[in-house]
């Protein structure tokens, strides 16, 4: 069975600081790898993702992320965070061997200070 | 182009009763999935539609859910009856399939369920 953990429930920055949002995964097979954001009252949001190729992948609102297949991880990243990124962050994956279906980790709220 | 709909947005309701979600994909896309969240843990995956056919059900929790998608288009889910367990919130998405596991899901922005 495959398993998304993201470490930290709830992260703080300031506004301009680094935002760091971790994501490992377990997984028996090569897994295909999102990152999703919910504002409030919105749906979910595909950020990026990462299927083939480069390991290194952008998203929208300045977002990036790097699959390490070394480190089973897939941490999202922005340079400096901006009081609109405070939303709620889900990583996920699926793969091939179980159709289509994403598997959750159980998120990290963001919050930026001003 | 419109996105994923849902309907209600919040539902409240008594243990026992029945309640019915509805989600109206996004135009065209034949795969449907419905996943909930419970307080606090993580969004898990109920069930996948291709067009009108179940595809894969394994995530449906017990015989009280009830999930249809006549004529291949929006897709109704039926809680009968509520339990306590069953609160949380329901998000539907939806994705064209083209390349399966790789698609990009469009998710709806859930129903909150309630049950006292």
């Amino acid at each position: 069975a495959q398993s998304v953990t993201q470490l930290g429930s709830h992260v703080s920055v300031s506004e301009g600081a680094l935002v760091l949002l971790r994501c490992n995964y377990s997984s028996s097979v090569p897994p295909y790898l999102f990152w999703y954001v919910q504002y409030p009252n919105q749906g979910l949001q595909l950020l990026l993702k990462y299927t083939t190729g480069a390991t290194l992948v952008k998203g929208i609102n300045g977002f990036e992320a790097e699959f390490k297949k070394s480190e089973t991880s897939f941490h999202l990243t922005k340079p400096s965070a901006h009081m609109s990124d405070a939303a709620e962050y889900f990583c996920a994956v699926s793969k091939e061997t179980s159709g289509s279906r994403l598997t959750f980790g159980e998120g990290t709220q963001l919050t930026v200070n001003p | 182009e419109a996105g994923v709909t849902q309907f209600p947005s919040h539902s409240v309701i008594e243990k026992g009763q029945t309640v019915t979600l509805r989600c109206d994909p996004i135009s065209g896309h034949d795969n449907l999935y419905w996943y909930r969240r419970v307080m606090g843990k993580e969004i898990k995956f109920l069930l996948h539609f291709v067009k009108e056919s179940k595809q894969d059900e394994s995530g449906m929790p017990n015989n009280r859910f009830l999930a249809e998608r006549t004529g291949g288009t929006y897709s109704t889910l039926k809680v009968q009856p509520a339990e306590l367990e069953d609160s949380g919130v329901y998000f539907c998405a939806s994705s064209q399939d083209v390349r399966g596991a790789t698609d990009t899901q469009y998710f709806g922005p859930g129903t909150r369920l309630t049950v006292l």
